[in-house]
């Protein structure tokens, strides 16, 4: 079986620039969640969707969204990027939308913005 | 909000030697899962931690969990060039939070 895939896995855009970023989960997950790792940082906590609807949103401006779409993959959103955007953006997928699950992490989509 | 705090930072030990690294909640959890992140890598899940005061096994690592379910450590013995990499605690309270990441440097 596949395991978490993220496309792209790298990426160059310039401020003010749009980003789309897409994500696959593991067969049979429902739950799909965002992280932002910045360089020398643990993951922070960007969205979390389970069978479509959001179910928990962490501390980021407007500029980011997410959906879930009905096969469950999933595409995380930042507008406007700014230089502090730049980061590694890893999906996490899970069987179920509780928060207690665990994560199995894809590879990242790794953001450079200039 | 709930914050997980992670020491040290960053640990150079010389391989055989033994590694802790501790996790700190400001809230009581649910549960603590610990991660490896190899440089380079994305974070991998190594275990789950539910029960006040659990420990658990894997090999050389001994994962523990504090009573008050507000604190957690993962503790490596005789480390191996193998060990290398970030190690992170994440504590659910009402919901995922990572700590910062233990950087775990072995020299052979």
């Amino acid at each position: 079986d596949a395991g978490v895939t993220q496309s792209p896995t790298h990426l160059i855009k310039t401020r003010g620039q749009h980003v789309t970023l897409r994500c696959s989960p593991i067969s049979g997950h429902k739950s799909v969640s965002w992280y932002q790792q910045v360089l020398g940082q643990g993951p922070q906590f960007i969205f979390q969707y389970y069978e479509k609807e959001e179910r928990g949103r962490g501390n980021f401006p407007d500029r980011f969204s997410a959906r879930q779409f009905p096969n469950y993959s999933s595409e995380l959103n930042v507008n406007a990027l700014l230089l502090g955007d730049s980061a590694l953006y890893l999906c996490a997928s899970s069987l179920e939308g509780s928060g207690a699950n665990v994560l199995t992490f894809g590879a990242g989509s790794r953001l450079t913005v200039l | 909000g709930q914050q997980v705090m992670q020491i040290p930072q960053y640990q150079h030990v010389q391989e055989g030697e033994d590694f802790t690294t501790y996790c700190n909640s400001s809230t009581t959890l649910s549960n603590i899962q610990w991660y490896k992140q190899r440089p380079g890598g994305h974070p991998v899940f190594l275990i789950q931690l539910v029960k006040s005061g659990e420990v658990k096994k894997q090999k050389r690592l001994t994962f523990q969990f504090g009573e008050a379910k507000k604190n957690s450590s993962l503790h490596i013995t005789a480390t191996q060039t193998t060990d290398v990499g970030t190690y992170f605690c994440a504590g659910y309270g009402n919901k995922l939070v990572f700590g910062a990441g233990t950087i775990l440097r072995v020299k052979s």
